[in-house]
């Protein structure tokens, strides 16, 4: 198995407040990328990184952010949670930009925003 | 704007029996395509894959079938496994920087 972790696996948070999820890799893999997945919608992309300090947004990136410090940490912040932002969050890494049978996906952090 | 459709939610078949999981897509542009299966409380993992040059990929018990005149692709298991039982996702790029996803379709295979 890739070397994926997130952290937290679950939070429950109120609106309002700031969240952070954190995706950790082992593989030095040069790109990451956040999703969140919701029923009737699979899989869709908050942002993606292409290296340290280096980061663009995907097709739903309104109301959150990203910084990338160090090669192995990926962080997705949501500066204000609403409710709609109740997801399930997945990290994916991959060495090359559009491999995508080469992206690996980490388990996934359960965000409930009350 | 759903550009990848998977208008399936669930699909049941029997231990042995072929599955046959439909895909369509709307974004002429997309140009690769994959599935990826997922258990639950795992991340998605990548299945198998097929360019839009080609309109057949085998590997293992799986195929996955492209249609480009009709904008449609399927992934056929043969013969179906118990552990086969999973979320499947069809994905979709347009070059080599965006992905986007079908809602997913849940098989169960019956022993």
């Amino acid at each position: 198995d890739a070397g994926i972790t997130q952290s937290p696996r679950h939070k429950v948070t109120e609106t309002g407040t700031p969240v952070t999820l954190r995706c950790h890799q082992t593989e030095n893999h040069r790109y990451m990328y956040w999703y969140r997945q919701d029923p009737g919608h699979g899989l869709r992309l908050i942002h993606y990184s292409y290296g340290v300090k280096d980061t663009d947004k995907g097709e739903v990136s309104d109301g959150y952010s990203v910084s990338r410090s160090k090669t192995e940490d990926f962080l997705l912040t949501l500066e204000s949670a609403t409710s709609s932002q109740t997801s399930v969050y997945f990290c994916a890494i991959s060495e090359r930009l559009g491999d995508y049978n080469e992206q690996f996906f980490g388990p996934g952090t359960r965000l409930t925003v009350l | 704007d759903q550009q990848v459709k998977q208008n399936s939610p669930s699909l049941s078949v029997q231990e042995g029996r072929i599955s046959i999981l439909n895909c369509d897509y709307t974004n002429s542009m997309f140009d690769y395509f994959l599935w990826y299966k997922k258990y639950p409380a795992e991340g998605p993992t990548f299945l198998i894959s097929i360019s839009s040059i080609k309109d057949k990929n085998e590997d293992g018990r799986f195929t996955v079938f492209l249609n480009k005149s009709a904008k449609h692709l399927s992934l056929h298991i043969v013969p179906s496994q118990p552990g086969d039982s999973a979320v499947y996702f069809c994905a979709a790029s347009p070059n080599n920087n965006d992905m986007r996803f079908g809602a997913g379709t849940r098989l169960t295979v019956k022993p």
